[in-house]
């Protein structure tokens, strides 16, 4: 069955940078777009991006434009999100997820499978 | 952009039906789908596009849409169905996914 998998999460400083990753497995990856959505503490769901299933298109929430990089490595099955000049605001549990698009039609926003996530504390 | 509304609580009494909205000019347009998140969990799709439901989610579930409103619908709410609720759709550009606030459901 599918299956994601985040890692990377920890503490870090204001200004500082972080990776995290998704390990994807049971399903074909080079199928389907993959996207990355956060939840602050007690907060509610922010869509982060996405990214085409061979990485031509990328998309970012506005919150995270120019500071964050989704990137994917089709050939290890793997989703990357790269965190740049963190702050405070992007401490979350962040979750990568697979929607139900196809190829053919690209992403949209229908989410079956989620990741168990993975928090990330921006704090000095 | 666009946003997405929900009313932040709403609560039913055991067995009783419930409707869970979220507007927004984008809904015109794009379909909606709805997903359940109980602390500490992943959230989980519980409907998608006009009114599809994923394997393994209770036929107690529905959704229906009318202009810039979507609603999810569950017939009968049941104690396991205390969760917090949240709709997700495109922004006009159709490039952005977002979400809605939430919906946290109590079942009396």
């Amino acid at each position: 069955q599918v299956q994601l998998v985040e890692s990377g999460g920890g503490v870090v400083q204001p200004g500082r940078s972080l990776r995290l990753s998704c390990a994807a497995s049971g399903f074909t990856f080079t199928n389907y777009a993959m996207h990355w959505v956060r939840q602050a503490p007690g907060k509610g769901l922010e869509w982060v991006g996405d990214i085409f299933y061979d990485g031509s298109n990328k998309y970012y929430a506005d919150s995270v434009k120019g500071r964050f990089t989704i990137s994917r490595d089709n050939s290890k099955n793997t989703l990357y999100l790269q965190m740049n000049s963190l702050r405070a605001e992007d401490t979350a549990v962040y979750f990568c997820a697979r929607d139900t698009g196809t190829v053919e039609a690209g992403p949209n926003q229908y989410f079956p499978h989620w990741g168990q996530g993975t928090l990330v504390t921006v704090s000095s | 952009s666009s946003e997405l509304t929900q009313d932040p609580a709403v609560s039913v009494a055991l067995g009783q039906t419930v409707r869970i909205t979220c507007q927004g000019d984008s809904l015109r347009s794009y379909y909606t789908s709805w997903y359940q998140q109980k602390p500490g969990q992943a959230p989980i799709l519980v409907i998608y596009s006009k009114n599809n439901r994923p394997s393994g989610i209770p036929d107690r579930f529905s959704g229906s849409s009318s202009g810039n409103t979507a609603s999810l619908t569950i017939t009968g709410a049941q104690a396991e169905d205390e969760a917090d609720y949240y709709c997700n759709s495109r922004d006009s550009s159709g490039n952005h996914v977002v979400f809605g606030g939430g919906t946290k459901l109590t079942v009396l």
